[in-house]
């Protein structure tokens, strides 16, 4: 089975924090995928990543980077935390080509106070 | 940039029933992927249904299968002999080739004994 794995499930950081999210694949996927998750707006795309070291924006990258230093892992960093970043982080994975499912993480929940 | 719009909120069905979920998309290219996912009480997001635009055949899983209008650009999920676990988030997303995947902001869909 396909395994995508982040960090925590639920989170708590103070405002200011600089905090990191890590997601790891075990599928050697080429893509790898930061989603926030709001009620009411759907999943909105963070960043992506199509290999090692390559990263695009996506929909809403401003407060946020992020790190691919090994094909399996994807980390997203929130530089300094926000109120506003209180939300669900999905991560996700998918081969590119014709068999392009992806697949997701459980998603962590993060509260910042 | 490619939107996914899924207009309806929330939708209610008996079970055993058929329900049918819109979804409609907008991109100018002619090769992509549709897909509808599923994100129980648990969170974690399970593809349901997968659809190549170049195929004119709407795809089937067991008691999910889809309408695909290519020229409307319109791809709605339905759900035969509904069950209790249905009950769900149920997102569109649409991926063209080596690209990112947009997701539609979702509909709840309920399914009463």
């Amino acid at each position: 089975d396909v395994k995508v794995t982040q960090s925590s499930r639920y989170l708590v950081k103070r405002t200011g924090e600089k905090v990191f999210l890590e997601c790891v694949q075990d599928m050697d996927h080429e893509n790898m995928f930061w989603y926030r998750q709001d009620p009411g707006l759907g999943l909105r795309l963070i960043y992506f990543s199509y290999d090692v070291k390559m990263k695009e924006k996506g929909d809403i990258p401003e407060g946020y980077s992020v790190s691919r230093e090994k094909k399996e892992r994807f980390s997203l960093i929130l530089e300094s935390a926000s109120t506003n970043q209180t939300s669900m982080y999905l991560c996700a994975s998918s081969f590119v080509g014709v068999n392009t499912e992806a697949f997701f993480g459980q998603g962590t929940r993060l509260t910042v106070v | 940039a490619q939107t996914v719009t899924q207009s309806q909120p929330e939708m209610s069905v008996q079970e055993a029933e058929t329900v049918t979920l819109s979804c409609t998309y907008d991109t100018s290219e002619s090769n992509y992927y549709l897909f509808w996912y599923k994100q129980p009480p648990s969170r974690q997001m399970i593809l349901v249904i997968r659809q190549e635009a170049y195929k004119q055949q709407n795809a089937t899983e067991n008691r999910f299968s889809v309408n695909f209008q290519k020229a409307a650009k319109s791809f709605s999920l339905k759900i035969s002999d509904s069950q209790l676990g249905d009950t769900a988030m149920y997102f569109c997303a649409f991926m063209k080739l080596h690209s990112k995947l947009t997701f539609g902001k979702g509909i709840t869909l309920s399914v009463r004994p």
